[in-house]
């Protein structure tokens, strides 16, 4: 139990356009969602946590409006890259605590971005 | 702020070696520790975990003991097998561990376990 599904494993795209990330909960309810980034060689780092109904927070030096994040329901949280550059190519991971707390996250299987 | 270190990979090892990623951590209060794995082409899934000092956490043969005098939680095994291979991520939470606090994560070490 507690599968997040990520989508799409890979995309590629060109600089300019827009790429959208999906994660949903498939057998419980997800309020929170967090979202990282990992590039080459480094750590997840937290780019912003978002809740359902409500804005995301985002973390220091994380643009707000070239990362769009939306959690419109329980089940779905969304991350858009907008006008994607190169250096936005990266490795997307979203993460949801599990239901009753404690000590359990469960993560997607990331996305691997490449903008070219 | 808060930052882990561990071990830059990669590791490769011969079925049923010894296993050993090594893992360091700062943070201005008192951590919970984890080890995470993630397998080819899986999300990331908790492997074990300590909440305070001298626990050890302990799952499917890997052990890690919390070591504030040295702040570290090293990963060990002591005999790997070819299912074992996979990137391994050492990370730590403060507020308790709770499920609604971040995780700070290590750059994760990637095992390759050879038959």
């Amino acid at each position: 139990g507690a599968v997040v599904s990520q989508h799409p494993s890979r995309v590629i795209c060109k600089s300019g356009t827009s790429v959208k990330i999906e994660c949903r909960s498939l057998d419980f309810q997800a309020t929170t969602m967090f979202w990282y980034r990992q590039f080459p060689k480094q750590s997840l780092m937290l780019m912003a946590t978002s809740n359902e109904g409500s804005k995301a927070t985002y973390e220091q030096g994380v643009e707000k409006d070239k990362f769009l994040i939306n959690h419109a329901s329980l089940t779905l949280s969304t991350l858009t890259v907008t006008s994607a550059h190169p250096e936005d190519s990266s490795f997307y991971i979203c993460s949801a605590p599990r239901q009753g707390g404690g000590y359990g996250y469960t993560f997607g299987s990331g996305t691997r971005l490449t903008v070219v | 702020g808060n930052s882990v270190t561990q071990m830059e990979g990669p590791v490769t090892l011969s079925e049923e070696a010894f296993l050993t990623i090594n893992c360091t951590y700062t943070a201005t209060g008192y951590p919970s520790l984890f080890w995470y794995v993630q397998y080819p082409g899986e999300g990331l899934q908790l492997l074990l975990k300590a909440t305070k000092a001298d626990d050890k956490g302990s799952n499917k043969g890997f052990e890690a003991t919390y070591r504030k005098e040295t702040t570290s939680f090293h990963l060990e095994k002591g005999s790997v097998q070819v299912s074992d291979s996979a990137v391994y991520f050492c990370a730590l939470s403060e507020g308790g561990g709770g499920s609604n606090y971040k995780l700070t994560f290590g750059k994760g070490t990637l095992l390759t376990v050879n038959p």
